[in-house]
């Protein structure tokens, strides 16, 4: 089973300044499996980034992710208000489908 | 459009059975990966099982042994059975769908599950 883990835990910033999210696997993500997704209270998580850098749909430019094998990051140039919100990170190469316990990106 | 709709959340006692139900259109859930997920109230997110087009099933070790993933063709609906249910089973659960056999693409509401006496 491969863990991820999350890093920061909570990351306080204020509109405009660049968010950097971690996320490192305890082994080998074959091919960059690796998805981010954005969840906002009280509603189900969003896609973000697929194959660790390939932007989901209607996701503006300003979110880019990087990486290769284990470790993994999601960069944020300029925060803008509606993205605070928790971050979790999933690898899906293999079952079970891992996530990260999240970062939670708050003003 | 892709659509998935839980149903079947509820109130249950410690040690017993729920059955969850997702229903999809705009696509065949029999053609594609499907997933549920798990959020416990204030924690994040849980992967709870899989089920591949081909027919084969994953599951968390938490729930091994007492969940059942399955999927009705005929009502194009996924499932998941729940049986010897715990107060940690407490939780929103997810339906979701992936693309290919990738990542989740859509995902439904949620349905509200709480395990308690």
């Amino acid at each position: 089973e491969i863990v991820l883990t999350q890093s920061p835990g909570t990351l306080s910033l204020s509109p405009g300044e660049r968010a950097t999210l971690s996320c490192r696997a305890s082994q080998n993500v074959p091919n960059n499996y690796l998805a981010w997704y954005q969840q906002k209270p009280g509603q189900a998580p969003r896609l973000v980034m697929y194959g660790a850098s390939s932007r989901a749909t209607g996701i503006p430019d300003r979110f880019s992710g990087s990486g290769s094998g284990t470790d993994f990051t999601l960069t944020i140039s300029r925060v803008e208000p509606e993205d605070f919100a928790v971050y979790y990170c999933q690898q899906y190469d293999s079952s079970p489908r891992t996530f990260g316990q999240g970062t939670k990106l708050e003003i | 459009e892709v659509q998935l709709v839980e149903s079947g959340g509820g109130l249950v006692q410690p040690g017993g059975s729920l059955r969850l139900s997702c229903a999809g259109s705009g696509f065949t859930v029999n053609n594609n990966y499907m997933s549920w997920v798990r959020q416990a109230p204030g924690k994040g997110l849980e992967w709870v099982s899989i089920i591949y087009n081909g027919g084969s099933t994953y599951y968390a070790d938490s729930v091994k042994g007492r969940f059942t993933i399955s999927r009705d063709i005929s009502k194009n609906t996924l499932y998941l059975q729940m049986n010897g249910l715990r107060p940690e089973d407490t939780s929103v659960y997810y339906c979701a769908r992936h693309l290919g056999t990738t990542m989740v693409s859509h995902w439904g509401q949620g349905t509200l599950v709480t395990v308690s006496s």
